[in-house]
């Protein structure tokens, strides 16, 4: 069974503070990604990396940094957490290839920005 | 620029009915459409489409892919209350890593 964790289920971050989402997959998963959900906007990609040291922008990635240091471990970081950050986080992963496997998603993070 | 519409936006039906759900597409290279259900939770895996025509199936869910037409539906019969849900229609992009969704479709069956 394909597991990826996420750190938190809920976060409470005030306004400038850094924070780290931490995902973790278990698969020996290649590709590996961050969405962001918000209600009426679906989700949108944030970063995404197809290896380890390797990332990719997604369509929102301003505000965001991604590390990715081990094969099973992907960090979405924000610098300076603002308002607009205020969202529910969800991580994926996938076996390697283009366009030829699901993705799995992690159980999300709510993130609140005060 | 790629795009993934859901059709309606939301569904109110009553068990038993069955429902059909819209999913129409504009993906450069299109390489597959995947179907996923999402509780108050994370999205999980319905069908993945590759090939026009074919219908996928399981149990209560069916899902049919044209190419031809850029349209994906995803069929529930004899619905039950624990398919209320949001339905998620997402191809896979250009570069084939990165999913685009839909927003979506909400659906609510009564008892």
């Amino acid at each position: 069974d394909v597991k990826v964790t996420q750190s938190s289920r809920y976060l409470v971050k005030r306004t400038g503070e850094k924070v780290f989402l931490e995902c973790v997959q278990d698969m020996d998963h290649e590709n590996m990604f961050w969405y962001r959900q918000d209600p009426g906007l679906g989700l949108r990609l944030i970063y995404f990396s197809y290896d380890v040291k390797m990332k990719e922008k997604g369509d929102i990635p301003e505000g965001y940094s991604v590390s990715r240091e081990k094969k099973e471990r992907f960090s979405l970081i924000l610098e300076s957490a603002s308002t607009n950050q205020t969202s529910m986080y969800l991580c994926a992963s996938s076996s390697p290839g283009q366009g030829d496997h699901e993705q799995y998603f992690g159980p999300g993070t709510r993130l609140t920005v005060t | 620029e790629d795009k993934v519409v859901q059709s309606p936006l939301s569904l109110v039906v009553h068990e038993g009915d069955t429902v059909t759900l819209n999913c129409s597409y504009e993906v450069t290279n299109f390489r597959s459409l995947l179907w996923y259900k999402q509780e108050k939770k994370a999205p999980t895996f319905l069908f993945m489409l590759t090939s026009s025509g074919i219908e996928k199936k399981s149990g209560r869910l069916s899902s049919i892919l044209d190419k031809k037409e850029l349209f994906s539906i995803l069929n529930i019969t004899a619905t039950q209350t624990g398919d209320s849900a949001v339905y998620l229609c997402a191809g896979y992009s250009n570069s084939g890593y990165a999913l685009n969704f839909g927003k979506g479709t909400s659906l609510l069956v009564t008892p």
